[in-house]
This record gives structure tokens, sequence and C-alpha cells, in this order.
């Protein structure tokens, strides 16, 4: 089983500042990760994931997360937020070996100030 | 990319009746797809897996007879909540599992007076 933690329900943070969404799991079991983003009454987007390979990995619009094994994190960060960014984002475990369950963590709200 | 659709996007019922929700993996199969719940400024949880041609594997706590699971084809997962009372209201999600990843669908609100 997997278990993952994101410590900061909201983080406030001005415009064109940067920002980083912290997310910690747990499992006995190598992992993907993903980081979902959920805008106000909307479904779940994937905004990035790592699978295998390159332990930092990159979205179009500008965000990057490092996975880091050591540490069981996979922090999400992006230099510069704008307005747009402000939304729930989720960060995600699921096991390598099967792909089924997917767990997600409690959420951190980001709300970016003008 | 993948989409998957839900339909209705929101529905609002009276105490006691049921409702469908329809799940639709709409340019790929979808062997498997899941249900999730999300109140109100919380996480998403899954409540069970559907597999296409056999019965669904729900989590525990998940009543399996209030909520009726129907994966008929590759492309079409139902959801029905029967007798719905409003702790039900809710957000339901469904993903559709793809290739290294799941895809989701923009989810059903569902509020029963």
């Amino acid at each position: 089983a997997q278990s993952v933690t994101q410590l900061d329900s909201q983080v406030p943070v001005f415009e064109e500042a940067p920002v980083e969404l912290r997310c910690n799991y747990s499992s006995s079991v190598s992992v993907y990760l993903f980081w979902y983003v959920q805008y106000p009454n909307q479904g779940l987007q994937l905004l990035l994931k790592y699978l295998s390979g390159s332990t930092l990995v990159e979205s179009i619009n500008g965000f990057e997360a490092e996975f880091n094994k050591s540490q069981t994190s996979f922090h999400l960060r992006k230099p510069s937020v704008h307005i747009s960014d402000t939304a729930e984002y989720f960060c995600a475990v699921t096991d390598s070996g099967g792909y089924q369950k997917v767990t997600f963590g409690t959420g951190t709200k980001l709300q970016v100030i003008p | 990319g993948a989409v998957v659709s839900q339909h209705p996007s929101w529905v609002i019922c009276k105490s006691g009746t049921s409702v469908k929700i329809e799940c639709r993996s709409l340019d790929f199969q979808a062997t498997t797809m899941f249900w999730y719940r999300q109140f109100p400024k919380q996480s998403l949880m899954l409540m069970a897996t559907s597999n296409e041609g056999s019965k669904a594997t729900y989590e525990q706590g998940v009543e399996k007879d209030k909520f009726l699971i129907n994966h008929a084809s590759l492309t079409l997962s139902t959801l029905t909540v029967t007798s719905a009372h409003p702790e039900d209201s809710s957000f339901y999600i469904c993903s559709a599992r793809g290739v290294g990843t799941q895809y989701f669908g923009p989810g059903t609100r569902l509020t029963v007076l």
C-alpha cells in the first residue's frame, strides 16, 4: 500500500514569485508519481508524471517536479507563478508494477495574489 | 491526448431516487475504469475499480448495493447511486486506465435534496 502526504493545505504566493508545493510519499515497492491540477468545479488534469528515467520532469506550462527517492519526495515547483495558476494541486502515487489504484494526497490550494 | 467524458456534469435529484452517471473513454479502449468520490475541500477517495465484463471491486466501506457499477463495454462504465440521500451529495469522478497513466473525466456533481 502507498500513502501520500501534502503538508501544506494552502499556499498563498504573490504573482511572479516562485512556489514549491511539497509532496512526500511512502511505499514498500517502486512507484509512479503524478501531479494533478483541479480548477474550481472541474475534474482533474494531469500536470506531470514520473514513470522512470530522468528524475526531473516538466510540464508545458512551466511547472517541474523532481523525484527524490532517498527523501521519498516529489515536490512541485514553478519559478514564477501567474494568476491563472490558482487551483488545487494533488500529488498522487501508484505502484509501478500492477498500475491499479492511484492514491491521492489531500491537496494543496495554490492562491496566487495579484 | 486521451479523452474521458462524463454525463451528466451536474444532477439534482430528490431523496430516494436513483441516479445513473456515465463514464466514456472517447478515443481509446479502457478495460479498467475507476470511480472516485470527492467531498468539498477534500481529496479523491477511490470507491471502486470497474473491469470490463466482470464485477467491480469495491473499496472497504463502500456499499456495493448502493453504488452499482456496470462496465458493459470497453468504452463505457456506469455508476448508479440507488436510493440517493443527501449524504450522497458529492463530486463523482471517473478515470480510465491508459498507457502509463490514468485519464480523468470532468466529474459529475450530484446534489440530493
